[in-house]
């Protein structure tokens, strides 16, 4: 069974441009997570779909955020412009509809703002 | 909204000692869970635990859950390099799927 996917792995973007992060979770999952960790510190939530819809968005941090399930499969984050602050690891993961079941994680995609 | 809190922020232990690191929550959670993140990896599932005052053993990491399912701890014994890495609480709310993280404790191996 393939795990979480994103793409890219690693980003280098300048201030002002427009990264877009894709996560494909595991087939059949219908709960899809993002989270980002910045300098080491601690993972925090950002945004929640269930199928194609958003459970909860309120960690994400500002409306220069934009994330998307179309179809209720594969999810885009979009970062329009980007700033500094913005680096870090962003990752994904995507758990059953069972709810409290365990999440999976993606590598991440790492995304540095110059 | 809810926070869930660790400690400590980093663990320097020697080899084959033993050590807790502690996660509270500021709210009754649901279930609790434990993931591991060895560094430049993902975090990677560990345990959840249910019940209150649960208690469950991986080999030499014992998982406790609170009686008030509000806190919980992680016991590694006879700690080994393998051992390296961000050990990360999770609380799933009352309501919601939504995973809080707590900071994560550092974990640092001497040999």
């Amino acid at each position: 069974e393939a795990g979480v996917t994103q793409f890219p792995s690693h980003s280098v973007i300048e201030k002002g441009q427009t990264v877009t992060l894709r996560c494909d979770p595991i087939s059949g999952h219908d709960n899809l997570y993002w989270y980002r960790r910045v300098m080491g510190k601690e993972i925090k939530f950002l945004l929640h779909f269930v199928k194609e819809s958003k459970q909860d968005e309120s960690g994400m941090p500002n409306n220069r955020f934009l994330a998307e399930r179309t179809g209720g499969t594969y999810s885009t984050l979009k970062v329009q412009p980007a700033e500094l602050e913005d680096s870090g690891v962003y990752f994904c993961a995507s758990s059953p509809q069972t709810r409290g079941l365990q999440a999976f994680f993606g590598q991440g995609t790492r995304l540095t703002v110059v | 909204g809810q926070q869930v809190m660790q400690i400590p922020q980093y663990q320097h232990v020697q080899e084959g000692e033993d050590f807790t690191t502690y996660c509270n929550s500021s709210t009754t959670l649901s279930n609790i869970q434990w993931y591991k993140q060895r560094p430049g990896g993902h975090p990677v599932f560990l345990i959840q635990l249910v019940k209150s005052g649960e208690v469950k053993k991986q080999k030499r990491l014992t998982f406790q859950f609170g009686e008030a399912k509000k806190n919980s701890s992680l016991h590694i014994t006879a700690t080994q390099t393998t051992d390296v890495g961000t050990y990360f609480c999770a609380g799933l709310g009352a309501a919601g799927n939504k995973l809080t993280f707590g900071g994560g404790t550092r974990v640092l191996v001497k040999p």
